[in-house]
This record gives C-alpha cells, sequence and structure tokens, in this order.
C-alpha cells in the first residue's frame, strides 16, 4: 500500500508563508489532493494537482509536485489565524475508485 | 443544506455494546465511503461502496459491517465495541471512478467507547 508522510506540526507568524511538506511512495498517483481539517470538523477540499504538473497556483495557494521525488509540498502565502488547523496530502491511488490514502497530517499554528 | 450527514455527532457507550452510524449524501454521487480517524489523527479508510456495490474493504475486524440500502446511505454497525473503537468516524461520498473529483466529508461521529 501507499505510505504517505508529512511533518506533524508547523507554527508560522500571521502574514508569513508557510510551507507543508508531504512524501509519498506510490509513482503512479494520478491525482494529488490537499485537505484541510478544522478543529471538531470534517476535511474540506483545499486544492489538488494532476500528476503530469509541476505546480498549481489557486489564489494564496501554490502547489508544487516532484513527481521524480515523490515530494509534494502545500504553500500558503500571507498566512492567517484562520488558516491554523490540520492539512492533509492524499493521493490518488493507482487503480482508480477513489481510494485515496491520507497523510498523517500536519497542524499548523498560526501566531498572532 | 447539508451534502454529507452523519448521526449521531457524539456517541459514548459500553464495551460490548453494538451501535450504529447513519450516513446520508444528498449530491446524487455513486461512490460512498467510510474513514477512521484515530487518536492521533491518522485517517484510514475503512470501506467503500459504488452504487450499493463494497469495492474497498481494507483490513476491518468483521464486527465492523457497512450496509447500503440506497446509493444516498451508507451506514456503519459496529458489534461488540472495544476499547480500541474510540475514533473519529467520517462519511464520505463521491462519483467515483472518476479521478479527480473531490470527496466531500460529513462532519464526523465522535464515538468514544468506555
Amino acid at each position: 500500500g501507499e505510505d504517505v508522510e508529512q511533518s506533524l506540526f508547523l507554527s508560522v507568524r500571521e502574514g508569513d508563508s508557510s510551507v507543508i511538506n508531504c512524501t509519498y511512495t506510490d509513482s503512479s498517483s494520478t491525482y494529488l489532493y490537499w485537505y484541510k481539517q478544522e478543529p471538531g470538523a470534517g476535511l474540506q477540499l483545499l486544492t489538488y494537482i494532476f500528476s503530469n504538473m509541476d505546480m498549481k497556483q489557486d489564489q494564496r495557494l501554490t502547489v508544487l509536485l516532484n513527481k521524480k521525488d515523490k515530494h509534494l509540498s502545500l504553500r500558503i502565502a500571507d498566512t492567517q489565524t484562520g488558516d491554523s488547523a490540520i492539512y492533509f496530502c492524499a493521493p490518488l491511488n493507482s487503480g482508480g475508485y477513489q481510494k485515496v490514502t491520507f497523510g498523517t497530517g500536519t497542524k499548523l499554528q498560526v501566531i498572532p | 443544506d447539508t451534502a454529507v450527514s452523519q448521526t449521531p455527532k457524539y456517541l459514548v457507550t459500553q464495551m460490548g455494546n453494538d451501535k450504529s452510524i447513519k450516513c446520508e449524501q444528498n449530491l446524487g454521487h455513486d461512490t460512498m465511503y467510510w474513514y477512521k480517524q484515530d487518536s492521533k489523527k491518522f485517517l484510514k479508510i475503512m470501506f467503500s461502496y459504488n452504487n450499493k456495490e463494497l469495492i474497498i474493504n481494507e483490513t476491518v475486524p468483521n464486527r465492523f459491517s457497512p450496509k447500503s440500502p440506497d446509493k444516498a446511505h451508507l451506514n456503519l454497525h459496529i458489534n461488540s465495541l472495544e476499547l480500541g473503537d474510540s475514533a473519529v468516524y467520517f462519511c464520505a461520498s463521491s462519483w467515483g471512478g472518476r479521478p479527480g473529483n473531490t470527496i466531500y466529508f460529513g462532519e464526523g461521529s465522535w464515538l468514544t467507547v468506555v
């Protein structure tokens, strides 16, 4: 099965950029998702990138994919206190049927 | 309108009991899932149904039995609850077999076994 690793914790100051990293093992992952989980809530899809792309930008979010190294990152520009949450990297496994494997999650703490 | 709704949101029960968590989606999706999130926030898929047919069944004890009466519902029944079953259970849905389509999650059901 796929292994997905993330650092567990990240602390940044409000206004700074945050970079959350993820490594995965299944080189045939076609889509790679980023989900956000706020305290006591479900998961919300933030963005995703298709495996034939290197970068995707969506407002304050930038996703970078290094397919050779199987490394994915999520950059949040001008981080706000409302960005404090757990962020999950989730590659879509090969073989179809939306079987995503979630990473360990990175808890982002934004310091005012 | 809640897209994926699960009930109950909180459940505290004793070891050995049998309990069910219900899930309904009003998005017209053909695929539904159950995920388990443990105390360390690790999120693992348990089951997936596509058009009421079981397509993903991860290594889950037989005490867990999903039931999909129709495409819009996927319920999770747990027999003989154990302390280790304490977790947050998330229901989700999507258009299965079509990568890139968003998986929508419910708000979660917090199960505490005492």
